[in-house]
């Protein structure tokens, strides 16, 4: 099993371009999570779907859309970056969304938007 | 609302000696609470998770971490450092369909 897998690694946009990031799990998990990681400030939580066909906002959903295509794959797109969009991108899932519920994460997806 | 805070940005401690790292906690409820590991570029590992059960929750690697609700803490701890414990480490509580994650401990192991 290769768990939660993300596309690409690495991704280097300029202002106002737009980009997706892939993200799979092959654990057959019902939840799947995006979050961001900035210095000093942890992960936060920019969309979750708590189930196939749901999406919600989290934290930090500006400049944000998401897709669950299918159970496995939930995708996150910027429609035009910006500066403050660098950092890096992890996705997660769980069995359930409930709070007992361990997350896997991806390696993650490092961005620069200059 | 939940929140956690991780009391120290950064922890050095020499290799063999022990390890503590501070968290507390904030639920309007019964929390669960994780601690998670990032090692230099990869993603995060989770090292443990309290769900109400045992107070006491040991993990991977030799950590270990107790919940005190009294204190709202939940500490983690590990008898003895090793150099690949050097890594940054996030204190995490449960909500009802997220993860509230402190901002990260990077703890350093001096030879």
């Amino acid at each position: 099993n290769a768990g939660v897998t993300q596309t690409p690694k690495f991704q280097v946009l300029k202002t106002g371009q737009s980009m997706t990031l892939q993200c799979a799990q092959d654990m057959n998990h019902n939840s799947m999570y995006w979050y961001r990681q900035d210095p000093g400030m942890g992960l936060r939580l920019i969309y979750y779907s708590a189930s196939e066909g749901t999406t919600d906002k989290g934290e930090v959903p500006n400049g944000y859309n998401v897709s669950r295509l299918n159970k496995r794959e939930f995708s996150l797109r910027l429609e035009s970056a910006a500066p403050s969009q660098t950092s890096v991108y992890f996705c997660a899932s769980s069995e359930w969304s409930s709070s007992y519920n361990e997350q896997f994460f991806g390696p993650g997806t490092r961005l620069t938007v200059l | 609302a939940q929140s956690v805070t991780q009391l120290d940005s950064h922890v050095s401690v020499s290799e063999g000696t022990p390890v503590l790292l501070r968290c507390n906690y904030s639920s309007s409820y019964s929390p669960s609470l994780f601690w998670y590991v990032q090692h230099p570029n990869k993603g995060l590992q989770l090292l443990l998770k309290y769900t109400s059960a045992a107070t006491l929750v040991k993990g991977i690697n030799g950590f270990e971490a107790e919940f005190k609700k009294s204190e709202t803490s939940f500490h983690l701890t590990k008898p003895s450092a090793h150099m690949s414990d050097a890594a940054e480490y996030f204190c995490v509580v449960a909500g009802r369909r997220a993860l509230t994650f402190g901002s990260g401990t990077r703890l350093q192991v001096q030879p």
